[in-house]
């Protein structure tokens, strides 16, 4: 079975400092990982997902995130937050292989930039 | 423009009454998705379809009702035994069952 674990619900940070977002997942298969964006009162916005190639992934708007298989992680970062960065992120796990293909959401985490 | 439209905005519904939410897609992506969303919750898979004329139930499909008889569209209907409809509704749509989706802006559906 597949899960993703966001381990903050909120985070806060000063504009210009880095930004980390973390996610743990549990896959019995291979997984894809994304990570999508959520202003508010709007759709998802894909930031950048991971299958299989390159464990660095470099997504939208600076954002990156680093697979890890050893520690079950696909933790987000930027190096430097801006105000419009302020929004709900989600991480989301998915299994090919398994017959069927479906996204697994964790619970979000809000992002706070202060001025 | 490329891209996923669902209408209305914002939609309220009255007790008792059967209401239908609108995605429509112009991507040419054989698989649609309908997702509810609640606050402090992650996204819940309501139906999906992977073909014309096919659907499944996802995970909290009990209350809805979909239909799939067009590649673009995939209208979500919220039946009167949803007790609990007040929620964001989002829909996305997907090249294939195995490909990224991509997500509309969503249906606020209020209760009055």
């Amino acid at each position: 079975a597949q899960s993703v674990t966001q381990l903050d619900s909120h985070v806060s940070v000063s504009e210009g400092t880095p930004v980390l977002l973390r996610c743990n997942y549990s896959s019995s298969y291979s997984p894809s990982l994304f990570w999508y964006v959520q202003h508010p009162n709007k759709g998802l916005q894909l930031l950048l997902k991971y299958t299989s190639a390159a464990t660095l992934v470099k997504g939208i708007n600076g954002f990156e995130a680093e697979f890890k298989k050893s520690e079950t992680s696909f933790h987000l970062t930027k190096p430097s937050a801006h105000m419009s960065d302020a929004a709900e992120y989600f991480c989301v796990v998915t299994a090919a292989g398994s017959g069927t293909y479906k996204y697994i959401f964790g619970t979000g985490t809000r992002l706070k930039v202060l001025a | 423009d490329g891209g996923i439209t669902q209408s209305p905005k914002y939609l309220f519904r009255k007790e008792g009454q059967n209401v239908t939410l609108s995605c429509e897609q112009n991507l040419n992506h054989d698989a649609m998705y309908w997702y509810r969303q609640d606050p402090g919750q992650g996204l819940r898979l309501i139906y999906y379809s992977q073909i014309v004329n096919d659907f499944q139930k996802g995970d909290i499909a009990e209350g809805y009702s979909v239909s799939r008889e067009k590649k673009e569209s995939f209208p979500l209907t919220v039946t009167s035994a949803q007790k609990n409809p007040t929620a964001f509704y989002l829909c996305a749509s997907s090249r294939g069952s195995q490909e990224t989706q991509y997500f509309g802006p969503g249906t606020r559906l209020l209760v009055l």
